[in-house]
Order: structure tokens, then C-alpha cells, then sequence
């Protein structure tokens, strides 16, 4: 079985600083990793994803991320927060390969908040 | 636009009632899901469709829900005698890139149903 925790459901930065949202994941096969954002009132948009390969993944936006086997990790970073960047953020998990998975699972959701 | 549309956007209803959303996916998509996203949680999956095959269901669909892709094209999703716990936003999504497990999923807006 799969499952994806987002560590802290309420994340606040000042403008211009680091965001830092935390995922750990939980996978019996080798695991295909996605960040989706989700503005008010609109559809889940990807941000990034892993599959194989280089473990450090650019999205849009200026974020990235860093699959981390033995931490079983694949936090969100963005050097440098925007007012827009206030958002939902889901962390979620496939199947991968051996399970032909399509069913993705999503994390609970953290709530980015950007001072000014 | 051609993305991934839902209809109808909110929906609220009696308990006892049913209901039936529709999902139009981007057009060249041949994969189509479901989800339901009850608030502070993230989306969770309810149904696949490959083209006009239900490839698998989740044990969250009770025997009250129904989904149904005819010639591969839109969706619908029939719950039948609402209950207040079926109150949520219904997620639509389609895919049609690389493999299942790897393909971006594109989100529509949701529908938002309300059961009083």
C-alpha cells in the first residue's frame, strides 16, 4: 500500500524567503512522486514530478524538488516566495512500473501563506 | 480553452436524491479519473476509465455511485440516494502522455456538491 504524509497542514513565509514543504511518502514498489498546486477556485495544476532519473526535479513556477530514497522524502522548495505563491499544495504517489499504477495518492494538502 | 471541464460547478441537493455530474476531458485524452476531495483533505481516488473501460474502481465507491464513459469520450458520475456524507467536490481528471503511472493528470474545476 501507498500513502504520502505532508508534515504541518499551515505553512507562513515572508516574501522573499524560503518555502519549505515537507512530504514523505510510503512505497512497497519504487514510487513516481508529484507536487500539485491549487489556487482558489481552480483545478489541481502539476508543479513537478519525478519518475527516474535525476532526483532533483524543476518545476514551474521556480520551485523543485528532491527525491530522497532513504529518507523516503520529496520535499517542495522555492528559493524565494511570491504573494502568488499563496496557495494549496498536494504531495502525491503512484504506483510505478511493477503496478502498471494509475492510482495516484494525495497527501492531506499544505496551506501556503505569504506575508508581505 | 480546451481543458478539462465539469458541469455542473456546484449541485445541492435533498438527501435521498440523486444526482449526476459530467466531466468533459481534453479531447485527445484517453484516460479519464475521479476523485472526491472533502475539505482539508486531499483528493481521493475514486474511478478509472481507459477510453470507455472502467479499468478499476475504489472501495470508497459505495453501490450507490455509478460511472460510466461512453465511446470513450465524457464521463458521468450518478450518486444515487444522497446522503450528507456525500457532500464533497468531485474531481474530474485526464491523462493521455507516457504511461499511466507517469502521465501529467490535468484537473478540471470540480463540482461541488452540497447535500442537506
Amino acid at each position: 500500500a501507498q500513502s504520502v504524509t505532508q508534515l504541518g497542514s499551515h505553512v507562513s513565509v515572508s516574501e522573499g524567503a524560503l518555502v519549505l514543504l515537507r512530504c514523505n511518502y510510503s512505497s512497497s514498489v519504487p514510487p513516481y512522486l508529484f507536487w500539485y498546486v491549487q489556487y482558489p477556485n481552480q483545478g489541481l495544476q502539476l508543479l513537478l514530478k519525478y519518475t527516474t532519473g535525476a532526483t532533483l526535479v524543476k518545476g514551474i513556477n521556480g520551485f523543485e524538488a528532491e527525491f530522497k530514497k532513504s529518507e523516503t522524502s520529496f520535499h517542495l522548495t522555492k528559493p524565494s516566495a511570491h504573494m502568488s505563491d499563496a496557495a494549496e499544495y498536494f504531495c502525491a504517489v503512484s504506483g510505478g512500473r511493477r503496478t502498471g499504477g494509475f492510482k495516484t495518492i494525495f497527501g492531506a494538502g499544505t496551506r501556503l501563506f505569504v506575508k508581505a | 480553452d480546451t481543458g478539462v471541464s465539469q458541469n455542473p460547478r456546484h449541485k445541492i441537493t435533498k438527501r435521498g436524491q440523486n444526482v449526476t455530474f459530467r466531466c468533459d476531458p481534453i479531447s485527445e485524452h484517453n484516460r479519464l479519473y475521479w476523485y472526491r476531495q472533502t475539505l482539508g483533505q486531499g483528493p481521493e481516488f475514486l474511478t478509472y476509465f481507459q477510453n470507455e473501460a472502467q479499468l478499476e474502481k475504489s472501495r470508497l465507491l459505495s453501490d450507490r455511485f455509478s460511472a460510466e464513459r461512453p465511446k470513450g469520450s465524457f464521463s458521468t458520475l450518478e450518486i444515487q440516494r444522497t446522503e450528507q456524507g456525500d457532500s464533497a467536490m468531485y474531481l474530474c481528471a485526464s491523462s493521455g502522455e507516457g504511461t499511466p503511472s507517469t502521465d501529467t493528470q490535468y484537473f478540471g474545476p470540480g463540482t461541488r456538491l452540497t447535500v442537506l
